[in-house]
């Protein structure tokens, strides 16, 4: 049972241009979203967050945005760069703050920006 | 601030052996670590939680006699995958979750580790 899904298994862009990701959920229960950026052979790194009770939530060139309606949640990264490229992981919990609260993983989104 | 060193980053062993895996938060306890395993193209599958001095929590479908965790202290947990098969070839990645001195929040990643059973 996929609690947390990503549907893009792939996204190429030009940099420079606006990528947009993708993220489904299933569980009303969770509180937290996140979003977690991983290169091959290496762990996840923590990209931004936002918690149930927001909508919007902005770091940098990094946008989150949650439709709770719509059990949806996507990541904007503008203007894309070379460096952005990875898998792109959003994650969920229940929960607000604290750090032990499990993680659930969605399935990854290979993103591939092209200079 | 917030490291955790995962060790051996890569392995390979003959079928039927054991393997272990150490995660080490190095600037903060953690009072929680988390196992996960993923497969080629595949999402992150968390397989257990462990809370430091006790029985860790296994995943549906995950056997806890076969990977066998410890969270012996409050900065290392280990992750031992027993009589280790074919299959049980994958990366396993550990995050460590606790606070810093200072009362804020963590939640780390490990760099992983690269099991080849052959």
């Amino acid at each position: 049972d996929q609690q947390v899904k990503q549907n893009s298994p792939s996204l190429s862009v030009q940099e420079g241009r606006i990528s947009i990701l993708n993220c489904d959920y299933t569980n009303s229960m969770f509180d937290y979203f996140l979003w977690y950026k991983k290169y091959p052979a290496e762990g996840p790194t923590f990209l931004i967050s936002i918690s149930s009770i927001k909508d919007k939530n902005e770091d940098g060139r990094f946008t989150v945005f949650l439709n709770k309606s719509a059990k949806h949640l996507s990541l904007h990264i503008v203007p894309s760069q070379p460096g952005d490229s990875a898998v792109y992981f959003c994650a969920a919990k229940r929960g607000y703050g604290g750090a032990t609260n499990k993680l659930i993983f969605g399935t990854g989104t290979l993103l591939a920006v092209q200079p | 601030g917030a490291v955790v060193s995962q060790h051996p980053s890569r392995v390979i062993c003959k079928s039927g052996t054991s393997v272990k895996i150490e995660c080490r938060s190095l600037d903060f306890q953690a009072t929680t670590m988390f196992w996960y395993r993923q497969f080629p193209k595949k999402s992150l599958m968390l397989m257990a939680t462990s809370n430091e001095g006790s029985k860790a929590t296994y995943e549906q479908g995950v056997e806890k006699d076969k990977f066998l965790i410890n969270h012996a202290s409050l900065t290392l947990s280990t992750l031992t995958v027993t009589s280790a098969h074919p299959e049980d070839s994958s990366f396993y990645i550990c995050s460590a979750a606790g606070t810093f001195s200072s009362g804020a929040n963590v939640l780390t990643f490990g760099a992983g580790s690269r099991l080849t059973v052959l």
